[in-house]
């Protein structure tokens, strides 16, 4: 298996412009998860799906994020307009049925100017 | 709400030395927890986890981990450690359903040759 695959790996945009962020789960996990990492806060859960569905989004840090899982392979985070302070790396998990564990993605480091 | 706390947010060791890195978790009931590390510019790759059983966790490169009940404590360790070691760790917790985990702030351990 590939992995958990995230797109792309780089981003680096000006700000006001609108940044998709993109994560294609390990096949045959039904639970995907979106973190942020910056140095000043560490690695903070953003929104989590089951079986497609947006279980807690409570993470969010705004209305200027939103994510959607279109189907078990795809999900997507976006945020509209970008911020400065939104650059960080973000991490993309999934995670199995019976499976504990959480596989993490490469990452993609968003950098917003 | 479950937290994890990690103390040591800094570690700088020499080749050969141990290593302890504390992790209380603040939840009373069954837990499942992690140890995660992360190497300088890569993802999160698990090192070891604890669902039940033998308190003593052994995990990969070296690593362990002891459950303590009544300390609420999962302090990782290795005997001797490398300067391939150099990395930034994480302790996690189950919290909730679907998997969730939530992470401690994450301890940066430097070793140096």
């Amino acid at each position: 298996d590939a992995g958990v695959i995230q797109s792309p790996r780089h981003e680096v945009t000006e700000m006001g412009q609108e940044v998709t962020l993109r994560c294609k789960p390990i096949s045959g996990h039904n639970s995907l998860f979106w973190y942020r990492q910056t140095m000043m806060r560490g690695l903070e859960l953003l929104i989590y799906f089951n079986n497609n569905v947006p279980i807690d989004d409570s993470g969010m840090p705004e209305d200027r994020f939103s994510a959607k899982m279109p189907n078990a392979s795809f999900s997507t985070l976006k945020i509209q307009p970008s911020e400065p302070r939104d650059s960080a790396v973000y991490f993309c998990a999934s995670l199995g049925t019976g499976v504990y564990e959480q596989y993490f993605g490469p990452g993609t480091r968003l950098t917003v100017t | 709400a479950q937290s994890v706390s990690q103390h040591n947010h800094h570690v700088i060791l020499s080749e050969a030395a141990s290593l302890e890195l504390g992790c209380n978790y603040s939840y009373g009931g069954t837990v499942n927890l992690f140890w995660y590390v992360q190497y300088p510019g890569q993802h999160l790759q698990l090192l070891l986890k604890y669902f039940s059983g033998d308190p003593l966790v052994k995990g990969i490169k070296g690593f362990e981990a002891e459950f303590i009940k009544s300390k609420f404590s999962f302090n990782l360790r290795k005997p001797s450690v490398q300067w391939s070691d150099t990395a930034e760790y994480f302790c996690a917790v189950v919290s909730g359903g679907y998997n969730k985990l939530i992470f401690g702030a994450g301890t940066r351990l430097a070793v140096h040759p």
